[in-house]
């Protein structure tokens, strides 16, 4: 049964710092991983989502790379900003989509 | 503006009522989920559907129902039968039922029980 794990929870940063979110899961016959994001009572958003073929996705600061052998991914924030701030899900497709329990970020100016 | 709407943004059942959340899309897509989300847990999925009057059951679908009637709606009917129904209700859509789709998500119903 595949289980997807978030670390940290939670994170705080100030403003400018680059950061890594990091996923992992247990079942390493993953199609695809997607990272979303979520702000407070909304619905998620794509952000990236990287094919079991792929290495990496990158969207402008955002860059998402997957190493299915160990089982990983991470998602970097360049240059963060207050507006990242939201809580960030992974979630890994075997025959459906897996979701972790998320990291919340806050960027503090 | 293509995307997905819910309604009501928020819900209050009673002992012993069915309600029904809605959830509309206009991004003609085929496949359309329903997933609920526990302070703390990762999204969890209900029901699902990859085409008009097709559904399937997800992890967690005893006192859920749902309907698939026109390919743009996908009601979530929640029956007196779901015990803990509090929670933060999520549908989302995307093109097919294939591996390298994404999800498009609506901005969620949150149900309370009065």
């Amino acid at each position: 049964k595949q289980e997807v794990t978030q670390i940290p929870a939670a994170l705080s940063v100030p403003e400018g710092e680059n950061l890594v979110l990091n996923c992992s899961f247990t079942d390493s016959a993953i199609y695809n991983l997607q990272w979303f994001r979520q702000d407070p009572g909304k619905g998620l958003t794509s952000l990236l989502l990287i094919q079991s073929s792929q290495r990496e996705q990158t969207s402008g600061r955002l860059n998402a790379s997957l190493d299915k052998s160990s089982g990983r991914s991470t998602l970097y924030i360049a240059a963060s900003q207050p507006g990242d701030s939201a809580t960030y899900l992974c979630a890994a497709y075997t025959d459906k989509l897996i979701f972790g329990t998320g990291t919340r970020l806050q960027v503090f100016p | 503006d293509g995307g997905i709407t819910q309604s009501p943004k928020y819900l209050f059942r009673k002992e012993g009522q069915n309600v029904t959340l809605s959830c509309e899309q206009n991004l003609n897509h085929d496949a359309m989920y329903w997933y609920r989300q526990d302070p703390g847990q990762g999204l969890r999925l209900i029901y699902y559907s990859q085409i008009v009057n097709d559904f399937q059951k997800g992890d967690i679908a005893e006192g859920y129902s749902v309907s698939r009637e026109k390919k743009e709606s996908f009601p979530l009917t929640v029956t007196s039968a779901q015990k803990n129904p509090t929670a933060f209700y999520l549908c989302a859509s995307s093109i097919e039922r294939r591996t390298n789709e994404k999800l498009f998500f609506g901005s969620g119903t949150q149900l309370s029980v009065l």
